[in-house]
């Protein structure tokens, strides 16, 4: 069974451009996470997906952050503008029927 | 709200010593709790679960039992490797499929 994707792994930018970032969760997963993990923190919960709707994105600074997941696959994070807080490695998890998240690889982004 | 708390790394040991890595909670209702491991330039991976008060999780010589009258969830292994060097994560998850993870404690074992 292939893994949560992600792309890219890596990406530098300047602050005030805007970036995107993309991830395929495991096929059949209906359950899709996003998180921010900022070195020496734990993942941090932007927005969580239950098929293409939102369950909870208290979290997500809307201002510059935005999510979505068209027809309940994979999904898109984009941040516009960036700053430089924003340079952290961003996480995207998917979830079956049982409790179990699966991973992907990240994207570790730096805002300079 | 939720929470979940770890001791603070990093955390140095000899190889072969016995590893403990404290994780206390807080919680409404019942959740289950999890250890991840994350290595250097990689994602987390699922290291142990336990869905219920008393269950004990293992995997790979790590073992953790949920204390629900104590809210501890403490990740131990009798003998670490070198390859254990990594962060470890404890988290719970809510009713609604919400995970709250700790901050992590970073390990390092010596040769």
């Amino acid at each position: 069974e292939a893994g949560v994707a992600q792309s890219p792994r890596y990406k530098i930018i300047e602050k005030r451009q805007s970036v995107a970032f993309w991830c395929n969760p495991i096929s059949g997963h209906a359950t899709l996470y996003w998180y921010q993990q900022i070195l020496g923190q734990g993942p941090k919960l932007l927005i969580q997906f239950q098929n293409n709707g939102v369950v909870d994105d208290s979290q997500l600074p809307k201002d510059r952050f935005s999510a979505e997941r068209l027809k309940g696959v994979d999904s898109t994070l984009k941040i516009q503008p960036a700053k430089l807080e924003d340079s952290a490695v961003y996480l995207c998890a998917s979830k079956g029927r049982d409790y179990e998240q699966y991973f992907g690889p990240g994207t570790r982004l730096t805002v300079t | 709200g939720n929470s979940v708390t770890q001791m603070e790394g990093p955390v140095t040991l000899s190889e072969e010593a016995f590893l403990t890595i404290n994780c206390t909670y807080t919680a409404t209702g019942y959740p289950s709790l999890f250890w991840y491991v994350q290595y250097p330039g990689e994602g987390l991976q699922l290291l142990l679960k336990a869905t219920k008060a008393d269950d004990k999780g293992s995997n790979k010589g790590f073992e953790a039992t949920y204390r629900k009258e104590t809210t501890s969830f403490h990740l131990e292994k009798g003998s670490v490797q070198v390859s254990d060097s990594a962060v470890y994560f404890c988290a719970l998850v809510s009713g609604t499929y919400k995970y709250i993870f700790g901050t992590g404690t970073r390990l390092k074992v010596l040769a």
